[in-house]
């Protein structure tokens, strides 16, 4: 079992729709989390930052974390196609600072 | 904007050279950067963490001799791919914290091509 997992997708919507990402782990020590996204062939660019369960908002971006079972989730409202990219979750426990990483999933919104 | 720079952004070599990887941290010092690869449609792998003054951290499985790491500085670390084969394509970012228990920030990566 991956330490992280988290659907490759692909996942297509519509320009204007809700997109739902999310990653489950099973080490239960991981404090920190995070979501980048990545446009191809560039780096990860960091989009969320959380340290404790329940939810953070930044503009049409939403991170959710449930530590109780062990769930983290990343909303998108009004998503538009240059939100079309590959989006990672990434966790690591306290003050140690190697991320674990989900696979990543693919996202395209459709004008 | 970007907090971590690297170049070159793409490189091609012929198999048997060496290439070196830059990764700056700007306006920030970082006394630990880490050194990614990632294959084409696959998640980062973690590959050695660059520790400034002191021997990088390799992670299981990568070759020290191969990979090698110097972090001179606080804001440079460099990843030289010795004696690179076709196998050693792959897409290699770095990335650093801008400060204690903050998150990590990436470069955009250098596409390097072995011919």
């Amino acid at each position: 079992q991956k330490e992280v997992e988290q659907d490759p997708g692909p996942l297509s919507v519509p320009e204007g729709a809700i997109v739902s990402l999310n990653c489950t782990y099973s080490n239960s020590a991981f404090q920190y989390f995070m979501w980048y996204r990545q446009y191809s062939r560039k780096g990860p660019e960091l989009l969320m930052y959380t340290y404790s369960s329940g939810n953070k908002e930044d503009g049409r971006f939403t991170a959710q974390v449930d530590k109780s079972s062990k769930y983290i989730s990343l909303f998108i409202r009004d998503s538009q196609p240059s939100d079309s990219a590959t989006y990672l979750c990434a966790m690591s426990p306290s003050n140690d600072y190697k991320l674990s990483f989900g696979a990543g999933t693919t996202v395209t919104v459709r004008a | 904007g970007a907090v971590v720079s690297q170049h070159p952004s793409r490189v091609i070599c012929k198999s048997g050279t060496s290439v070196k990887i830059e990764c700056r941290s700007l306006d920030f010092q970082a006394t630990t950067m880490f050194w990614y690869r990632q294959f084409p449609k696959q998640s980062l792998m973690l590959m050695a963490t660059s520790n400034e003054g002191s021997k990088a951290t390799y992670e299981q499985g990568v070759e020290k001799d191969k990979f090698l790491i110097n972090h001179a500085s606080l804001t440079l670390s460099t990843l030289t791919v010795t004696s690179a084969h076709p196998e050693d394509s792959s897409f290699y970012i770095c990335s650093a914290m801008t400060g204690t228990n903050s998150p990590l920030h990436f470069g955009n990566g250098t596409r390097l091509t072995v011919t």
